[in-house]
């Protein structure tokens, strides 16, 4: 069984681009979740996807958006990227909310803002 | 503010010793999970509590939920290095689907 695939592994942006994060969950997953990872303040929630309608945010700016699919793909986007935005973005798959709440992740993007 | 801190931070034992990881929060959680990172890798999980006072065992890892369900230990007997990683905590509320919030972290080297 494929687990939870996410493109690109890495990249770099500079400042005021923006960037697209892409995530194929497990096959059957219907749930995606998307989390910033960073040194400084660990894990934090991004915002959630189920049956392409977003069902929780974090407290992210606006810059910070995603959509879901037909197919349960998603996609993150950080418009007018800052170098704060530097951070390991993972995206978790799940059967669906609330469902024994196991999160299945991705290894990762990892961004990079010059 | 992190809802959940972890120590410690940093533990770096040899191989064979025990160890715990503590988590703590003043908030209560319905459900607390451990998962395990290592580097270049997405978390893993490892269990999840959800009934004050439990305990789970996982080979030679022991969890704990807090009666009050605001706190949670990791437990591990005799390390291995293969027991090296990131661990972490996190908790979720009713009704919140899969916002979890993680802690702190506490990152584990073992000694061979």
């Amino acid at each position: 069984k494929a687990g939870v695939t996410q493109t690109p592994r890495y990249l770099i942006k500079t400042r005021g681009q923006q960037v697209t994060l892409s995530c194929s969950p497990i096959s059957g997953h219907r749930s995606v979740s998307w989390y910033q990872q960073t040194p400084g303040q660990g894990l934090q929630f991004l915002f959630e996807y189920f049956s392409e309608t977003q069902r929780n945010k974090g407290n992210f700016p606006g810059r910070f958006s995603g959509r879901q699919f037909s197919n349960s793909r998603s996609e993150m986007n950080v418009s007018t990227l800052e170098l704060g935005d530097s951070a390991l973005y993972l995206c978790a798959s799940s059967l669906a909310p609330g469902v024994a709440g196991e999160l299945f992740f991705g290894e990762g993007s990892r961004l990079t803002v010059l | 503010t992190q809802l959940l801190e972890q120590s410690p931070q940093f533990l770096s034992i040899q191989e064979g010793e025990n160890l715990t990881v503590y988590c703590n929060s003043s908030s209560v959680f319905s459900s607390l999970q451990w998962y395990r990172q290592e580097p270049g890798e997405g978390p893993v999980l490892l269990v999840t509590v959800v009934t004050g006072g439990e305990v789970k065992k996982l080979k030679r890892l022991t969890f704990q939920f807090g009666d009050a369900r605001k706190d949670s230990s990791l437990h591990i007997t005799a390390a291995q290095p293969g027991d090296t990683g990131l661990y972490l905590c996190a908790g979720t509320f009713i009704n919140t689907g899969n916002q979890f919030y993680f802690g702190t972290g506490t990152s584990l080297t073992v000694i061979p």
